[in-house]
């Protein structure tokens, strides 16, 4: 079974550019979640999806980023514009219960803004 | 969700027999505790849970006294394929692990 995936597994970007990243969950999962690790900080929570709707984006830092699920298989987590403090490693992550200890992570996406 | 505080890192040989050490003084009734390992450039993955006394799985075992303010994750005869950071994490499965709270971790190396 495949496990979660993320593309691209790099971006390189100018500040004020847009960014689009993509998640695949695991097959079957409904609950999908976003985090992200900026600078040597501890890796942070932004929002779960249950199926297409957004349970929690307590985390989201501002509107500049939109997370969508459209028929809620894989999300798309777009920056736009982005700005150098977005620079991290964005992880994606799924689970098949939703209130379940485990989570899978995919390998992230190492956005760097220039 | 109660925070954790562990080593910041620790250093250990092949063969050896690793116990990294979480405190969470504040742990609630209906918390568990769960570590998460990550290997360099990949995400989080689980590798135990547990409520209290001692829990074992292919991986690791984890150890609980009773009063639950810390626990121990150990780790047999450590390879160089340990060298990852490991997460301990609290909170109540029914309600606190829809969104995980990672802290610093515990970055482990493995030495030949």
């Amino acid at each position: 079974e495949a496990g979660v995936t993320q593309f691209p597994s790099h971006s390189v970007i100018e500040k004020g550019q847009t960014v689009t990243l993509r998640c695949d969950p695991i097959s079957g999962h409904d609950n999908l979640y976003w985090y992200r690790r900026v600078m040597g900080k501890e890796i942070k929570f932004l929002l779960h999806f249950v199926k297409e709707s957004k349970q929690d984006e307590s985390g989201m830092p501002n509107n500049r980023f939109l997370a969508e699920r459209t028929g809620g298989t894989y999300s798309t987590l777009k920056v736009q514009p982005a700005e150098l403090e977005d620079s991290g490693v964005y992880f994606c992550a799924s689970s098949q219960e939703q209130y379940s200890d485990t989570q899978y992570f995919g390998p992230g996406t190492r956005l760097t803004v220039l | 969700l109660a925070k954790t505080t562990q080593p910041i890192s620790m250093d250990s040989y092949e063969g050896q027999e690793v116990n990294i050490t979480c405190s969470h003084n504040n742990i609630a009734t209906n918390d568990y505790i769960t570590w998460y390992q990550q290997f360099p450039s990949q995400g989080p993955r689980f590798i135990i849970q547990g409520y209290k006394t001692k829990v074992t799985n292919e991986v690791a075992s984890l150890f609980i006294p009773a009063d639950r303010k810390s626990s121990t994750l150990s780790l047999p005869r450590v390879s160089l394929s340990d060298t990852a950071v490991y997460y301990c994490l609290v909170g109540a499965t029914n309600t606190g692990f829809q969104k995980l709270v990672f802290g610093t971790g515990t970055r482990l190396l493995v030495s030949p």
